[in-house]
């Protein structure tokens, strides 16, 4: 049984390129919710995608934007990327939302802007 | 709005002494979960436990163990006998509507 992939893991853009990561969740989940890991911090919530649909946002700028497929996997975009957009970025699936169960993540895509 | 605070960044010690982390949490919802998770240096973030905010009952699994208490809005968590493997950062969690807060993360190396 698969868990969370992630793709690429990792890659390197210069300021104002965009970039898109990757995922696909866990056998069975339907939930997908982005974070960003800035080297030293906690993972910040960035939006959460169910059926299809943006769920829950974060405080990101529009520049973030996702979008999740049939088949529950999902992308994150990232446009007019900044120095400060370098970080780990964290999928995690879940099953119909977060608020009573655990998620499973994947081992990230390392973002480095220069 | 909703906060996670883990005063502790880092933690060092021995193998086989028991290590607690401090967590802090500020909500204003009235049902909420409370989750600790691990951070290898493979990035993954680990699943270790769950609480929800009418269960105050402590337990222990294994060589975890966690102290919720709501009176001080506090969810410790202790690891027995720690191991080198346990080195890592462990993160506490809260989730209220869908979204999952994070604290910045305590840094625990054991030495062997």
């Amino acid at each position: 049984d698969a868990g969370v992939t992630q793709s690429p893991t990792h890659l390197i853009k210069t300021r104002g390129q965009q970039v898109t990561l990757r995922c696909s969740p866990k056998s069975g989940h339907d939930t997908v919710s982005w974070y960003q890991q800035a080297l030293g911090q906690g993972p910040q919530f960035i939006f959460q995608y169910y059926e299809e649909e943006e769920r829950q946002r974060g405080n990101f700028p529009d520049r973030f934007s996702g979008h999740q497929f049939p088949n529950y996997s999902s992308e994150l975009n990232v446009n007019a990327l900044l120095l400060g957009d370098s970080a780990l970025y964290l999928c995690a699936s879940s099953v119909s939302g977060t608020n009573t169960g655990e998620l499973f993540f994947g081992e990230g895509s390392r973002l480095t802007v220069l | 709005a909703q906060k996670v605070t883990q005063a502790q960044t880092e933690i060092s010690v021995v193998e086989k002494e028991d290590v607690t982390l401090d967590c802090v949490y500020e909500t204003r919802d009235t049902t909420y979960y409370l989750f600790w998770y691990k951070q290898p240096p493979s990035g993954e973030l680990v699943f270790l436990i769950r609480r929800n905010s009418f269960d105050e009952q402590n337990e222990i699994s294994g060589r975890y163990s966690w102290n919720f208490q709501k009176s001080t809005s506090s969810f410790n968590f202790t690891i027995t006998a720690s191991q080198v493997v346990d080195s890592a950062v462990y993160f506490c969690a809260l989730v209220s509507d869908y979204k999952l807060s994070f604290g910045a993360g305590t840094t625990v190396t054991v030495r062997a």
